[in-house]
Formats: structure tokens, C-alpha cells, sequence
């Protein structure tokens, strides 16, 4: 497998645009969690999923951060619209659900809201 | 999930060993500890976890003390390439349960040569 995979790896765009972050978890796994990273506020959960399901999306900061999983396959991180203070790096990660598996990480997307 | 407390920064020698130490004195007895390491512009990446027995893998050594109140993480012969931001995460594991991690500051290690 070749991980999780996230795109874009780097996005750059236009205050008040749409903005569309991307991830394939790895095969198999039922959870996929979403992550947004800050040099003020380090690592934070956003919202997470089980069997495509979301089961916490109270790290979600706004009405304009949206997330989808419509299959086991694919989810989105969608912000609309977006502002400056939305720069971050966004990772994706996946797991199992048997006791005691890690989660593995995706490279991450950077954004970048001018 | 339990707090845990971690030096902000440490160094160490290249080809030495470097032991990160964790406080996590809140832990409770269906806690597991957890650690994960993020090397610049990567994703975070685990090393290895356990509960209660030390735990060893083809990456680092995890040390528990009896109490439970701290662990430390060895690298035993550290590269330049382990130069990285070690997390120390303390959560519940149990089947069916949330997966969530909550990282705090981590420590930065940096390996010298």
C-alpha cells in the first residue's frame, strides 16, 4: 500500500475562494481523521470519521470547515470561504480499529490563504 | 486522555543514545502511552507504544516505570535523520473506542554530529 495519500501537496489561494483538501486513506482502515497543524497551535484533531461515518466534529472551528466521507476510500476537507488565518498544514491519517494499531499520517497539505 | 509533560528541547550525539523522558503522573490504568515523531515537513509517524512492560521494536526502546507515572523513549544509536519533534501521547486503546490523538508540545531532538 502506498499510504495515505493527500492532495494537494501545496495550495495557495485567494482569500474568500473555495479551497478542497483531499485524502485516500490506506485499504482497509475504518478510521480517518482529519488534523490541522499551526505554528501557534501545534497539532489539532478537526473531525474524524468511523466506517465513513463522522463521530467528532467538535474541532471543526467553523461552519466554513466541511467534511465529507462518502466512501471508504475518499475524503474531503472542504473550507469555503476561506481567510488568511486557515494557513496551516492539513493532514489525513487512517487506522484500524483493533486494539492498540497505530495511525499512519499523510504528507500533508500546505495551505496558504492570501 | 491524560496530560503529559515533556522537555521542550534536548540534544544529543550522533551514534549516542538518546533517551526522551515523558511525564504523564495522571495516567490511568487503561491508559496506554504512545509515541509518534514528525521530521520537518512530514507527517507525524509512530514509533511505538505500551501499557505497563517495556516495550523494544526495530526503532526504539519504550521504558515504563512501575508506577506508571513516566516512561522514557531510547534511540539507541541516533542518526542525523532522527532529528525530529517527539511526541509522547498517553490515551485509552480499548476495541470500538475513539482514536483520536491529542498531541501536545513535543520535545525537539536534534542529533548532532
Amino acid at each position: 500500500d502506498a499510504g495515505v495519500i493527500q492532495s494537494p501537496r501545496h495550495e495557495v489561494t485567494e482569500m474568500g475562494q473555495e479551497v478542497t483538501l483531499r485524502c485516500k486513506p490506506i485499504s482497509g482502515h475504518d478510521y480517518l481523521f482529519w488534523y490541522r497543524q499551526t505554528m501557534m497551535r501545534g497539532l489539532e484533531l478537526l473531525i474524524y470519521f468511523n466506517n465513513n461515518v463522522p463521530i467528532d466534529d467538535s474541532g471543526m472551528p467553523e461552519d466554513r470547515f466541511s467534511a465529507k466521507m462518502p466512501n471508504a476510500s475518499f475524503s474531503t476537507l472542504k473550507i469555503q470561504p476561506s481567510e488568511p488565518r486557515d494557513s496551516a498544514v492539513y493532514f489525513c491519517a487512517s487506522s484500524l480499529s483493533t486494539h492498540g494499531t497505530e495511525a499512519f499520517f499523510g504528507q500533508g497539505t500546505r495551505l496558504t490563504v492570501v | 486522555d491524560a496530560k503529559t509533560t515533556q522537555p521542550t528541547s534536548m540534544d544529543c550525539a550522533e551514534g549516542r543514545a538518546a533517551n526522551l523522558p515523558c511525564n504523564h503522573s495522571t495516567i490511568s490504568g487503561n491508559e496506554y502511552v504512545y509515541w509518534y515523531r514528525q521530521i520537518h515537513s512530514q507527517g507525524p509517524q509512530y514509533i511505538i507504544h505500551g501499557l505497563k512492560n517495556n516495550e523494544t521494536n526495530e526503532m526504539a526502546s519504550l521504558i515504563i516505570t512501575e508506577d506508571r507515572k513516566s516512561s522514557t523513549l531510547i534511540l539507541p544509536h541516533a542518526t542525523l535523520r532522527d532529528t525530529a519533534v517527539y511526541y509522547c501521547i498517553v490515551r485509552v486503546a480499548s476495541s470500538g473506542s475513539a482514536r483520536q490523538l491529542t498531541f501536545g508540545s513535543g520535545t525537539q531532538l536534534t542529533v548532532l554530529p
